[in-house]
């Protein structure tokens, strides 16, 4: 089955600075990766999501790129503000039924 | 307001003593499922249900049940708890099938087993 593989499982930047949270996956068969964020206190949320046929995708602030033939995509946090610090996952859909998770990445944003 | 409702949100249980964690969506969403999240491992799914009265084993299924008798209920079972267990759990449901459509995520359930 798909095995995700998520780094680094801690991150702290200084506010303002740039994050970025790299994922690699097994299976080539994968078209779909998100993102979600889980706040203190509350269930993940989806922040951004790829498909296969798209290198990069952006939503102001936060963007994320995949390289299918590397089997890795990454998400880039730019201008970080403390209400980015929270726990982040990625996520691969694989050629089994359901999506596969990451072990996730808690981002501290320092003042 | 559209949301994933779990209850309880925190549960401190004994062993073997049967307990319902309850989830219900106000989507329409004809995908549900459920996850635990342990520290280090991520979100691993418990079980899944494609639309009512379809159900099937996600990764991590040993000890629990579910059932999907209405489209925006889908209860979690543990007949016997175990202290393995004790985990944050949480439901989800999606508009597609789950694998390429966005989840929606309940607040979860802090489970304890003692």
């Amino acid at each position: 089955g798909e095995n995700v593989e998520q780094h680094p499982s801690t991150l702290s930047v200084q506010e303002g600075d740039s994050a970025v949270i790299k994922c690699t996956y097994s299976d080539s068969a994968s078209n779909y990766f998100p993102w979600y964020k889980q706040e203190l206190g509350k269930g993940p949320q989806l922040i951004i999501d790829i498909r296969s046929n798209v290198g990069e995708k952006k939503d102001q602030r936060i963007a994320v790129t995949l390289n299918k033939t590397a089997k890795h995509f990454s998400l880039h946090i730019t201008e970080t503000q403390p209400e980015d610090s929270a726990v982040y996952f990625c996520a691969a859909s694989g050629s089994a039924r359901q999506l596969t998770f990451g072990s996730g990445t808690q981002l501290t944003v320092l003042p | 307001e559209a949301q994933v409702t779990q209850n309880p949100r925190y549960l401190i249980t004994v062993t073997g003593k049967k307990l319902t964690v309850t989830c219900s969506q106000n989507m329409n969403h004809e995908y549900m499922s459920w996850y635990r999240q342990d520290p280090g491992l991520g979100l691993r799914q418990i079980y899944y249900s494609m639309n009512v009265e379809v159900t099937d084993k996600g990764d991590v299924p040993e000890g629990y049940k579910v059932s999907r008798k209405e489209k925006r209920n889908f209860p979690l079972i543990l007949e016997s708890p175990s202290p393995n267990q004790t985990s944050l759990y949480f439901c989800a449901s999606s508009p597609g099938q789950g694998k390429s459509s966005p989840l929606h995520f309940g607040n979860g359930t802090r489970l304890t087993v003692t």
